[in-house]
């Protein structure tokens, strides 16, 4: 079936650094491929999409680049703040009509 | 605007105590959907709801009873749970069903069973 793998945390950062958080995926067809954050206490939020090959999601500085020859969909940003703390999510839709997550990464970003 | 509305925001309740989870989505969506969330894990898909019609049931207990009364409510109904249903209750609601269009959430309600 459909799966997500994402890099185990929790992945600690100072306060400008870059970030890397890699995810691969397993799906027949063609998903659409999605990044959540969930701040603490909060609920989860949308933080990007790709829905085809060579798609590139960004939004607030995060990219990610839709890699089918790869599988991948790693998230990046060029310089973390303290309010960029979170758990982020790595999620596929495919022919089930279910969105499914990876385990979360929980980043923790120091001043 | 992609707001996803749920009630209470906390909740704690008694195993005999009968309960409803509120979610509200005024953007028109067509499919809504219930997941649970243990601290520390992803959502897990409980229901799904497509133009008001349950879709999938993920072989939830029948103690968790989903109702959508029209096209922008989803209910939740909770009776005789168990203390390890504590956990956060996420809403979703998407434009069409998923693999169409993405996933927006609510804040959650907090539920603990006492």
């Amino acid at each position: 079936g459909d799966s997500v793998t994402q890099m185990e945390g929790p992945v600690t950062l100072s306060e400008e650094a870059f970030l890397t958080i890699n995810c691969t995926y397993t799906a027949t067809g063609y998903p659409s491929l999605f990044w959540y954050v969930q701040y603490p206490g909060e609920g989860l939020q949308l933080l990007l999409k790709a829905t085809k090959a060579d798609d590139k999601g960004s939004n607030k500085g995060f990219e990610a680049t839709y890699r089918k020859e790869t599988t991948s969909f790693h998230l990046e940003k060029g310089s973390v703040q303290v309010s960029d703390s979170a758990v982020y999510f790595c999620a596929l839709t495919g022919n089930t009509g279910k969105l499914i997550f990876g385990q979360g990464t929980t980043l923790q970003v120091k001043p | 605007d992609t707001e996803v509305t749920q009630t209470p925001k906390h909740l704690v309740m008694g195993m005999t105590n009968k309960k409803s989870l509120k979610c509200e989505q005024h953007m028109g969506h067509r499919a809504m959907y219930w997941y649970k969330q243990k601290a520390k894990k992803p959502p897990e898909l409980m229901f799904v709801y497509s133009y008001e019609k349950l879709s999938i049931n993920e072989s939830v207990p029948s103690r968790f009873s989903p109702e959508c009364p029209n096209s922008s409510l989803l209910n939740l109904h909770l009776h005789a749970l168990q203390p390890e249903d504590s956990a956060l209750y996420l809403c979703a609601s998407s434009q069409q069903p998923l693999g169409v269009s993405e996933a927006f959430f609510g804040q959650g309600t907090r539920l603990t069973v006492v």
